[in-house]
């Protein structure tokens, strides 16, 4: 089964600055699915990021970025010029491949944003 | 576009009855969907998948007599929880995703259902 790890409970940063949240993960398998998440105090989940693991580019959405090391079995998010609203929960979900495609959510990091 | 509805958002029950929730896909025809517990300060934890017009696929530890969960439309899947006690009050998420997206495989999710067990 998979695991995920996410090292950091909580993580701080002030507005504007960048802030990077770490994720781990343990997979059998060579191709797959990566996702960031972002859960508000709404609890309604939002799709950040996604990345393919065939793909060697790291995957860019506007402000938010990911750094993927694939034998590592790393994949974090950065987030640059960070704002008030990007205050929230933000999961790590691999996504298992063959079958169902389930995601495997990690622990979570808080973020708060500091103004 | 990919808008997941819940119904209810809230509700509150007595200890031995059981509650039905609603997981409704609105402008795209789900054929997978899966559904998800979250307990106070934690992580999505999956509680079963799925597929219209066949059972549900329960996780490890999952009681599916407890949780039923049908999905007979392509717009449609109820989760009934039965003979609801305390220990099940939690927050309930659906999510959804369409196979016929070609090299689309993000799940849409819905906004949940928190669920109060007196």
């Amino acid at each position: 089964a998979q695991t995920v790890t996410q090292s950091q409970p909580e993580m701080s940063v002030q507005e504007a600055e960048t802030v990077t949240l770490s994720c781990t993960y343990d997979t059998s398998e060579s191709d797959y699915y990566l996702f960031w998440y972002k859960q508000p105090p709404s609890r309604q989940m939002i799709l950040v990021i996604r990345q393919e693991a065939y793909k060697q580019q790291n995957a860019t959405e506007n402000r938010f970025s990911v750094n993927f090391q694939k034998a590592a079995k790393s994949f974090s998010l950065k987030i640059s010029d960070s704002q008030l609203g990007d205050a929230a929960m933000y999961f790590c979900a691999p996504q298992t491949q063959g079958g169902s495609e389930k995601l495997v959510f990690g622990k979570g990091t808080k973020l708060t944003v500091n103004p | 576009g990919a808008v997941v509805s819940q119904h209810p958002s809230w509700v509150i029950c007595k200890s031995g009855t059981s509650v039905k929730i609603e997981c409704r896909s609105l402008d795209f025809q789900a054929t997978t969907m899966f559904w998800y517990r979250q307990f106070p300060k934690q992580s999505l934890m999956l509680m079963a998948t799925s597929n219209e017009g066949s059972k549900a696929t329960y996780e490890q530890g999952v009681e599916k007599d407890k949780f039923l969960i049908n999905h007979a439309s392509l717009t449609l899947s109820t989760l009934t929880v039965t003979s609801a006690h305390p220990e099940d009050s939690s927050f309930y998420i659906c999510s959804a995703r369409n196979w016929g997206l070609a090299g689309d495989n993000e799940q849409f999710f819905g906004p949940g259902t928190r669920l109060t067990v007196l």
